[in-house]
C-alpha cells in the first residue's frame, strides 16, 4: 500500500525556473526520504531527513519536513533539462523495521 | 553508479513459467532489499534479508520467494507467472547502521 501521496503528479517547467514537490503520508515516521527515477530506470537517492530534523539542502535541492502536519516538500531551484524524471517520496516508519514505502510520484518536465 | 548490479536487465517469459533474479549489493552492505515496480501498483516492497536471514516481509506473493547467499547476493524466484508479474523488479542495499538504500538498474520483466 501506499504511504505517500506526491502532488503534482506531474509538473512542467521551463530551465531556469524552480519546480516544487510536495509529498503527504500517514503514519510516524523515522526519516524520508526522495528519489528520482529517469525513465524507466534505477532510482537515484537524492536526500534525507530525519524526523527531527526540519529542513535540509544539497547542492540545488532543499527538502522541508513538517510531521504535525505529515508532509514534506522537496524544492529544486534553478531546473535544467536534465532534472526531467519522476521524483518519490518515500518514508522510513518509526517502529518496526527500516523498509521504504513509496509515493506514486511527481513526473517533472523541463523544458529548454 | 549505485554500486549494486542486477542480472538480467531484461526478461521475457511465458505464464506458468519460473525465473529467477539475481542481486550483488554494494561491497559491505549486509541488507538486500527487493522492490516491484508496476503501472498500477507503483513501488512496492516485496521482502528484506540482513546478512543471510530474512528480515521483513512486505506485499509479496505466495508464489515469490527469496534468499540471500553467504557471499550476500541475493536471489528472487517467481513462479507460477501470471500476465500481471510484468514489472520493473528492483533490488537495493544498505549498510548495518545506514538508512539510504541504495538501488539496482532493475530487471524487467515482462510475461506474455
Amino acid at each position: 500500500s501506499q504511504q505517500g501521496e506526491e502532488d503534482p503528479q506531474a509538473l512542467s517547467i521551463q530551465e531556469g525556473e524552480n519546480a516544487t514537490m510536495n509529498c503527504s503520508y500517514k503514519t510516524s515516521i523515522n526519516n524520508l526520504q526522495w528519489y528520482r527515477q529517469n525513465s524507466g530506470r534505477g532510482l537515484v537517492h537524492l536526500i534525507l531527513i530525519r524526523s527531527n530534523e526540519r529542513e535540509k539542502h544539497s547542492g540545488r535541492l532543499r527538502v522541508t519536513l513538517d510531521t504535525s502536519k505529515k508532509s514534506s516538500s522537496l524544492l529544486i531551484t534553478a531546473s535544467r533539462a536534465a532534472d526531467t524524471a519522476s521524483y518519490f517520496c518515500a518514508t522510513v516508519p518509526s517502529s518496526g523495521y527500516s523498509t521504504l514505502t513509496f509515493g506514486k510520484g511527481t513526473m517533472l518536465l523541463v523544458s529548454p | 553508479d549505485s554500486g549494486v548490479t542486477q542480472t538480467p536487465k531484461h526478461l521475457i517469459t511465458a505464464t506458468g513459467q519460473r525465473v529467477t533474479l539475481r542481486c550483488s549489493p554494494r561491497s559491505g552492505d549486509l541488507s538486500v532489499y527487493w522492490y516491484q515496480q508496476s503501472l498500477d501498483q507503483g513501488l512496492q516492497f516485496l521482502i528484506q534479508y540482513y546478512n543471510g536471514e530474512e528480515r521483513a516481509k512486505g506485499n509479496i506473493l505466495e508464489r515469490f520467494s527469496a534468499q540471500q547467499f553467504p557471499d550476500l547476493h541475493s536471489e528472487l524466484n517467481l513462479s507460477s507467472l501470471e500476465l500481471g508479474d510484468s514489472a520493473l523488479y528492483f533490488c537495493a542495499s544498505s549498510g548495518a547502521w545506514e538508512d539510504t538504500q541504495y538501488f539496482g538498474p532493475g530487471t524487467r520483466l515482462t510475461v506474455l
